[in-house]
């Protein structure tokens, strides 16, 4: 049962133009919420993270929504790069109880790609 | 960066051999996690450690075992090796509880 989804396998983009990522949740325990990026070859980075608490947070280029009652969070990129070309994951975790231990449940992975 | 390390970073081999990753850090942070990505599944948990000798199971945990025996080395074991095990596999490493991760750069593994 995949608790955290992203429906979209992959990305196309202009440069310049928004990127729209989108996640989906099941579980109505999680309580934060990160977007990591990865390159080919390279570990996870994390990029954006938001708790429940809040329905925006922004960083930079970075932005990301949450909508608690739909269950959904969306990472925008504005403007797009072409560096900003990878796989995108987006995670949750719970820490209702104290016994979670910081463990992360993450999506499938978006590839973003973004043309010159 | 982060100080973790994979090792080793490439590994073929043969169905039914044991297997043993090593995930070292220098950050002293308590939280350790192994993960492996398989396309289509995106990032899964296999096992955690919340201290040293302190384990306990993932999502995907059937066939593999860990070790933490100092703060600093998380060890996966892949106690016979199957062909579905062939996968890429990332340890990752948290100071707190409720804190993101920071990833090692993984590691390749076949099972021919």
């Amino acid at each position: 049962d995949q608790q955290v989804k992203q429906n979209s396998p992959s990305l196309s983009v202009q440069e310049g133009r928004i990127s729209i990522l989108n996640c989906d949740y099941t579980n109505s325990m999680f309580d934060y919420f990160l977007w990591y990026k990865k390159y080919p070859a390279e570990g996870p980075t994390f990029l954006i993270s938001i708790s429940s608490i809040k329905d925006k947070n922004e960083d930079g280029r970075f932005t990301v929504f949450l909508n608690k009652s739909a269950k959904h969070l969306s990472l925008h990129i504005v403007p797009s790069q072409p560096g900003d070309s990878a796989v995108y994951f987006c995670a949750a975790s719970s820490n209702a109880g104290g016994t979670s231990y910081g463990k992360l449940t993450f999506g499938q992975g978006t590839i973003l790609t973004v043309h010159p | 960066d982060a100080g973790i390390t994979q090792s080793p970073r490439h590994k073929v081999t043969e169905t039914g051999t044991p297997v043993t990753l090593r995930c070292h850090q220098t950050e002293n942070h308590r939280y350790m996690y192994w993960y492996r990505q398989d396309p289509g599944h995106g990032l899964r948990l296999i096992h955690y450690s919340y201290g040293v000798k302190d384990t306990d199971k993932g999502e995907v945990s059937d066939g593999y075992s860990v070790s933490r025996s100092k703060t600093e080395d998380f060890l996966l074991t892949l106690e016979s090796a199957t062909s579905s095990q062939t996968s890429v596999y990332f340890c990752a490493i948290s100071e707190d509880r409720g804190l993101g991760y920071t990833f090692g750069s993984g590691t390749r593994l076949t099972v021919v």
